[in-house]
């Protein structure tokens, strides 16, 4: 099956500064990766998603990029705020023909803290 | 709208008692989703209904017993839980015909067993 590693465990910015979060897959048949914010005491919120075909996206100060080749995508998410704390977890997904609903592999996560 | 709703928002039981976890969402999606996250963990697949139907089972205990009684109602039904079931249950959808689709994730149960 689907494994999906992600790294940095935490990572500690300051409040403008730049933030980047790296996962690789081993499934070369995954075609889509979504990213999610999870605050505390709330569930996982979808922010940026990335589909096969698409080699980067970027939706105002995140952005997702994806190397299908070496298997890997990463988040980044610039002039970053305190708000931006949070845990980040990518996932990566693979249509499973003929059905309607996607199976979602999670990596550990990213503890992000923003210092101000 | 992508607003997925659970209730309640806090759950206290003993291991023998039978309670009920109940999501809703009315955006028409067709695929309903139920996973497990302990803390400082990544969610944890447990069912997927699909067109009210059950579609995937994660090898769950028999003690979780998932419910779709229409299209926008995803139920979880618990009875003789243990201590390590304790965690945040999280209630996900996602919309029809799209396999890769995105799944809006509600705010989740948190569930503690004593």
């Amino acid at each position: 099956g689907e494994n999906v590693e992600q790294h940095p465990s935490t990572l500690s910015v300051q409040e403008g500064d730049s933030a980047v979060i790296k996962c690789t897959y081993s499934d070369s048949a995954s075609n889509y990766f979504p990213w999610y914010k999870q605050e505390l005491g709330k569930g996982p919120q979808l922010i940026i998603d990335i589909r096969s075909n698409v080699g980067e996206k970027k939706d105002q100060r995140i952005a997702v990029t994806l190397n299908k080749t070496a298997k890997h995508f990463s988040l980044h998410i610039t002039e970053t705020q305190p708000e931006d704390s949070a845990v980040y977890f990518c996932a990566a997904s693979k249509g499973a023909g003929g059905t309607s609903y996607g199976k979602l592999t999670f990596g550990q996560g990213t503890i992000l803290t923003v210092h101000p | 709208d992508t607003e997925v709703t659970q209730t309640p928002k806090h759950l206290v039981m003993g291991m023998t008692n039978k309670k009920s976890l109940k999501c809703e969402q009315h955006m028409g999606h067709r695929a309903m989703y139920w996973y497990k996250q302990k803390a400082k963990k990544p969610p944890e697949l447990m069912f997927v209904y699909s067109y009210e139907k059950l579609s995937i089972n994660e090898s769950v205990p028999s003690r979780f017993s998932p419910e779709c009684p229409n299209s926008s109602l995803l139920n979880l039904h618990l009875h003789a839980l243990q201590p390590e079931d304790s965690a945040l249950y999280l209630c996900a959808s996602s919309q029809e015909n799209k396999p890769s689709g995105e799944q809006y994730f509600g705010p989740g149960t948190r569930l503690t067993v004593t």
